[in-house]
């Protein structure tokens, strides 16, 4: 079974910082990997998918690349709202996601 | 509007039985690829079921194999998830969610862009 790993588990930011979030798999997936943010008790939200495809109606301060094993998210400049947690998932061999990264104020 | 809404969670005993369902609505239904995925109280989220538009392929995670039944009725937009032998480590809040599907260059990617709000199972004596 292909494993996700992502990292950091847990990020402190600051509004209008940076953020890069790193998510690896076990094994190749090509670009088989989608990006969801959570906020808590609600459903995840899809943000990026095909590694790199923004979902319409997302912002564009998100942004995903990488392929084969290695994957990153990015926020170029974090608003109030992004304060979630974040998983990736692959859709090479149906499903699994990372364990998720949560994104919390400074 | 495109909407999923699920329904049949509950309090169940350890060993028992429970059937979800998720009403689809503002979408194709029989057009898509359809999942459950769950997230256990405080942790993250995990994919736990795939079925195809006709039913004819379905996928599990190996935790729920054996357990677990998808199915779906496209004639009432319903897709539904037997749940048998229910374990502690079962309770989670459920959702459902549509596979959406993109054609870009030679190839196909799949991702869950529609979720209802989910559903609750807990498994208690």
């Amino acid at each position: 079974d292909i494993q996700l790993t992502q990292s950091p588990s847990f990020l402190s930011a600051s509004v209008g910082d940076r953020v890069t979030i790193t998510c690896r798999a076990s094994q190749g997936i090509s670009s088989y990997l989608a990006w969801y943010q959570q906020k808590p008790g609600k459903a995840p939200k899809l943000l990026i998918y095909a590694a790199s495809t923004l979902q319409s109606g997302v912002p564009s301060r998100f942004s995903g690349s990488g392929s084969g094993t290695e994957f990153t998210l990015t926020i170029s400049s974090l608003q109030p709202e992004d304060f979630a947690t974040y998983y990736c998932q692959q859709l090479n061999s149906w499903g699994a996601f990372g364990q998720g990264t949560k994104v919390e104020i400074k | 509007e495109v909407q999923l809404v699920e329904s049949g969670g509950g309090l169940v005993q350890p060993g028992g039985s429970l059937r979800l369902s998720c009403a689809a609505s503002g979408f194709t239904f029989s057009s898509y690829w359809m999942s459950w995925v769950r997230q256990a109280p405080g942790k993250g989220l995990e994919w736990v079921a795939n079925i195809k538009q006709d039913g004819s392929e379905k996928y599990y995670v190996d935790s729920v194999k054996g357990r677990f039944t998808i199915s779906r009725d496209n004639a009432k937009n319903s897709l539904y998830l037997q749940m048998n032998s229910l374990r502690a480590e079962d309770t989670a809040v459920y959702y459902c969610a549509r596979v959406g599907e993109a054609g870009i260059g030679l190839r196909y990617y799949y991702y869950m862009d529609v979720w209802g709000k989910g559903t609750t199972v807990t498994v208690s004596s």
